[in-house]
């Protein structure tokens, strides 16, 4: 069966900080991969989707970077981070020709 | 607009009510809608996936489509606290997608 990965699962970084959140899937190949971020009180935003290694699709401009430097590994990355970053990270995957997506545990990021 | 809206809540009920989640959306392109369960800190889940208009059942839950009004809905019957969680619908068209999801409805069933 698949499972989908995510650490930390909580994060306390200080303004100016830099970032990585990891995100792994297993028991599937080629997978779709995404991060999502939800604010408090708000729905899911689509940060990024990848379709395959190094294929980064960014939908909202920001300080946040993402890379895909394997196949099932997905890597959310700020050299700064801001305030307005706080949130609950999401990265979930779907199987290529799929529309279901699965989400990961999540890490919940604090920005003092 | 948003493509895909609800009402953000809480919806509270009690032990053995039947629930009622409601999502509109604005793009009549969507043929595929799905109901995701999002429990407090945790990553959404997928509970229900349907393809254009019509009913779904699984066990207590029924997901129902009006593609004509826009309107997709879950019904949840014989409600248990363990309900208790945030649903989020979602629409889609065919072919690879990026998401498109409602805020959530918070639902609290009380013992």
């Amino acid at each position: 069966s698949q499972t989908i990965h995510q650490w930390p699962a909580t994060l306390v970084q200080p303004v100016g900080s830099p970032l990585s959140l990891e995100c792994t899937v297993e028991g599937t190949s080629n997978p779709n991969l995404y991060w999502y971020r939800q604010a408090a009180g708000r729905g899911l935003q689509l940060l990024f989707y990848s379709v395959g290694i190094g294929q980064i699709s960014s939908e909202v401009p920001q300080n946040l970077s993402a890379s895909r430097p394997q196949d099932r590994q997905f890597i959310l990355s700020s050299k700064k981070l801001l305030l307005s970053d706080s949130g609950f990270y999401l990265c979930a995957w779907s199987a290529r020709g799929r529309n279901e997506q699965f989400f990961g545990p999540g890490t919940r990021l604090t920005v003092l | 607009q948003k493509e895909v809206e609800q009402d953000p809540g809480p919806l509270s009920v009690p032990e053995g009510a039947i629930v009622s989640l409601n999502c509109t959306y604005s793009n009549s392109a969507f043929q595929y809608f799905m109901w995701y369960r999002q429990y407090s800190r945790k990553g959404p889940e997928l509970l229900m996936y349907t393809y254009s208009s019509g009913n779904k059942e699984d066990g207590r839950f029924t997901a129902q489509v009006d593609k004509s009004s826009k309107y997709i809905s879950l019904f949840i019957r014989d409600s248990q606290p363990s309900d208790s969680a945030t649903y989020l619908c979602r629409g889609l068209n065919t072919g690879f997608q990026k998401l498109v999801f409602g805020t959530g409805t918070r639902l609290l069933v009380s013992p």
